[in-house]
């Protein structure tokens, strides 16, 4: 069975501080995961995602996140938050043998403070 | 790549009517899929296509729901004597095929007076 945990559903940071948003995953077999970022009233993009290449992976607008077997982890970070990226990010978690069978976290609220 | 567009972008009625959306998915993507989301949710997974073909439902999916792809291309979503817990924004998304990134439209919000 898999799961996915966003540990806070809402984070505030100061523009040009460090982005750091919590994802633990749980699988029975080798996870391909992803990170999307919605903003208001709009679909889902995705920012970036792991299919067991390379543990840190990088994405769009400067985010990247890093795969952890031992603490199945994957955190998303950004070294600085930009006003733009105020919105909603989601930690998608997919079965390679079933890869259409993706889960959604509940989604981390990313505020940014002038 | 024009991208994954949905049609409408916001949809009001009366309990009790049906509704249909629908959802055009990038042009070379055999893959389409369908998701509902609520306030304050991640979406969840209603239901996907192969090509033409309906892979998989989800017990979300009531009998007041039914999904087609008659030509592998643009899908309708019906949903049949709606409810008030119906009202969700639904999101299409496509991709190339297994494995492969979805690509996801901006919605239809559905809201049930």
């Amino acid at each position: 069975a898999q799961s996915v945990t966003q540990l806070d559903s809402h984070v505030s940071v100061s523009e040009g501080t460090p982005v750091l948003l919590r994802c633990n995953y749980s699988s029975s077999y080798s996870p391909s995961l992803f990170w999307y970022v919605q903003h208001p009233n709009k679909g889902l993009q995705l920012l970036l995602k792991y299919t067991s290449a390379a543990t840190l992976v990088k994405g769009i607008n400067g985010f990247e996140a890093e795969f952890k077997k031992s603490e199945t982890s994957f955190h998303l970070t950004k070294p600085s938050a930009h006003m733009s990226d105020a919105a909603e990010y989601f930690c998608v978690v997919s079965d390679h043998r079933r890869d259409d069978k993706i889960i959604f976290g509940k989604g981390t609220r990313l505020h940014i403070l002038p | 790549d024009t991208g994954v567009s949905q049609d409408p972008r916001h949809k009001i009625t009366k309990r009790g009517q049906n509704v249909t959306f629908r959802c055009d998915p990038i042009s070379e993507h055999n893959r389409l899929y369908w998701y509902r989301q609520t306030l304050g949710q991640g979406p969840e997974f209603l239901t996907y296509f192969q090509n033409e073909a309906q892979l998989e439902k989800s017990r979300l999916l009531s009998d007041r729901f039914s999904a087609e792809r008659p030509k592998g291309s643009f899908s309708t979503l019906e949903i049949q004597r709606t409810e008030q817990g119906d009202s969700a924004m639904y999101l299409c998304a496509s991709s190339l095929g297994q494995n492969q990134p979805q690509h996801f439209g901006d919605g239809t919000r559905l809201s049930i007076l």
